[in-house]
């Protein structure tokens, strides 16, 4: 099946700072490339997603890019704040072309440190 | 408008008994997906459910099953509980299967076996 690797698995900046969290893939087929966010004890909340028919979506400090020619996509956070910290998980939908059946990446932990 | 909310919230259960989940997705959304989430294999898909049949399928055995009603609220079951079960089920739902299909979760139910 689909494989998603993320990297890194732990990252910790300083406020203020810029997180970038890289997501490679294999299957060419996939064409809906979501990214989560995880608070401890939490459920995963949806924070960005992007489609294959566009290589970079903005919301506020969040960013997304996608490259589908390499076969990877990335989320930036700039100006990172404390709330910030939390697990961030990359998915994507698998060659079935369905949403609903998501691949997810093995997940990010974000420490934001004053 | 409500979101996904999943019961009971917490589980105890012992191995080799059976138990039954529950998820009640977003009033208008007809797809609902169920993931399994541990801390050593992350989050993995189990199936999806849309129009009460099941369009999709993970790599679980046989004893992980599940339905969904007219309403499309959705039941998962687990039989013969092992205690690598023990896990984070999550549900999840969106409008329709593709297109703008965003996946929503629930709080999830933390289910352990003993």
């Amino acid at each position: 099946g689909e494989n998603v690797e993320q990297h890194p698995s732990t990252l910790s900046v300083q406020e203020g700072d810029s997180a970038v969290i890289k997501c490679t893939y294999s299957d060419s087929a996939s064409n809906y490339f979501p990214w989560y966010k995880q608070e401890l004890g939490k459920r995963p909340q949806l924070i960005i997603d992007i489609r294959s028919n566009v290589g970079e979506k903005k919301d506020q400090r969040i960013a997304v890019t996608l490259n589908k020619t390499a076969k990877h996509f990335s989320l930036h956070i700039t100006e990172t704040q404390p709330e910030d910290s939390a697990v961030y998980f990359c998915a994507l939908n698998p060659s079935t072309g369905t949403a609903s059946k998501l691949t997810f990446g093995t997940g990010t932990r974000l420490q934001v440190t004053l | 408008k409500a979101g996904v909310t999943q019961t009971p919230r917490y589980l105890i259960k012992t191995r080799g008994q059976q138990v039954t989940l529950s998820c009640s997705p977003i009033s208008g959304h007809r797809s609902v997906s169920w993931y399994q989430q541990t801390p050593g294999q992350g989050l993995q898909f189990l199936f999806e459910y849309f129009s009460e049949t099941q369009r999709n399928k993970g790599n679980f055995p046989g004893r992980f099953s599940g339905r969904q009603f007219s309403n499309s609220r959705s039941e998962m079951n687990v039989s013969t509980l092992e205690l690598g079960d023990s896990a984070l089920y999550l549900c999840a739902s969106s409008r329709d299967r593709g297109g703008l299909g965003e996946q929503f979760f629930g709080p999830g139910t933390r289910l352990t076996v003993l």
